[in-house]
């Protein structure tokens, strides 16, 4: 079973910043923060990861709480490209990936 | 550097059936996963092939079963189809040593 919790779904305006939240109040010192998206039926695309730190890329950025038991992604300027299902995991590394059911981001005109 | 392929990305076939799908990894990546996308059941892990062993396996039926070759590319078969098996399926490729995997596009299979 996935170790993590995502709203179903969640709306944002096209240009605003789309914040998603995760809830991983179970994750292990070892295991990592990672987000993935599926844009409809196409293969899931990595977005980011981290341990401890926040964390940037071209991306998003990633937002993890001191005690670790919750995230968020952070998508700066929504744009309508960005609508996908968003997937939240905990990873240890070298395991196989466990999906949830994701957060549905529709990103409004 | 090229992302991860698969062929072919649409498959048709009749129950009964088996099938054969490939995927090539990133260059330089030794771990390739397979992965099962239905509406009913989610994203749902295979097996896992690393320097053409499998390293771990998930909880299907023996009918699914895979291999990987000395370039790191893998084939997974599904041998007597059934109707349950029309999916999407996955692999994804990193390298092996507990990093980031990264997924193809993805093979549509639609059994009749």
């Amino acid at each position: 079973d996935a170790k993590t919790t995502q709203p179903p779904s969640m709306d944002c305006a096209e240009g605003r910043a789309a914040n998603l939240p995760c809830n991983h109040s179970t994750i292990s010192g070892n295991e990592y923060v990672y987000w993935y998206r599926q844009i409809h039926s196409q293969g899931p695309q990595y977005i980011i990861h981290g341990l401890k730190n926040n964390e940037t890329n071209e991306m998003a950025s990633l937002i993890i709480t001191e005690d670790r038991k919750s995230s968020t992604l952070i998508l700066p300027h929504a744009t309508l490209r960005d609508t996908a299902v968003y997937y939240c995991i905990v990873y240890p590394g070298n395991t196989p990936l466990v999906f949830g059911k994701g957060t549905r981001l529709s990103v409004i005109a | 550097k090229a992302g991860v392929t698969q062929t072919p990305r649409y498959l048709i076939k009749t129950r009964g059936q088996q099938v054969t799908l490939s995927c090539s990894p990133i260059s330089g990546h030794r771990s390739v996963s397979w992965y099962q996308q239905t509406p009913g059941q989610g994203l749902q892990f295979l097996f896992e092939y690393f320097s053409e062993t499998q390293r771990n396996k998930g909880n299907f039926p023996g009918r699914f079963s895979g291999r990987q070759f000395s370039n790191s590319r893998s084939e997974m078969n599904v041998s007597t189809l059934e109707l349950g098996d029309s999916a999407l399926y996955l692999c994804a490729s990193s390298s092996g040593g507990g990093d980031t995997q990264y997924f193809g596009p993805g093979t549509r299979l639609t059994v009749l």
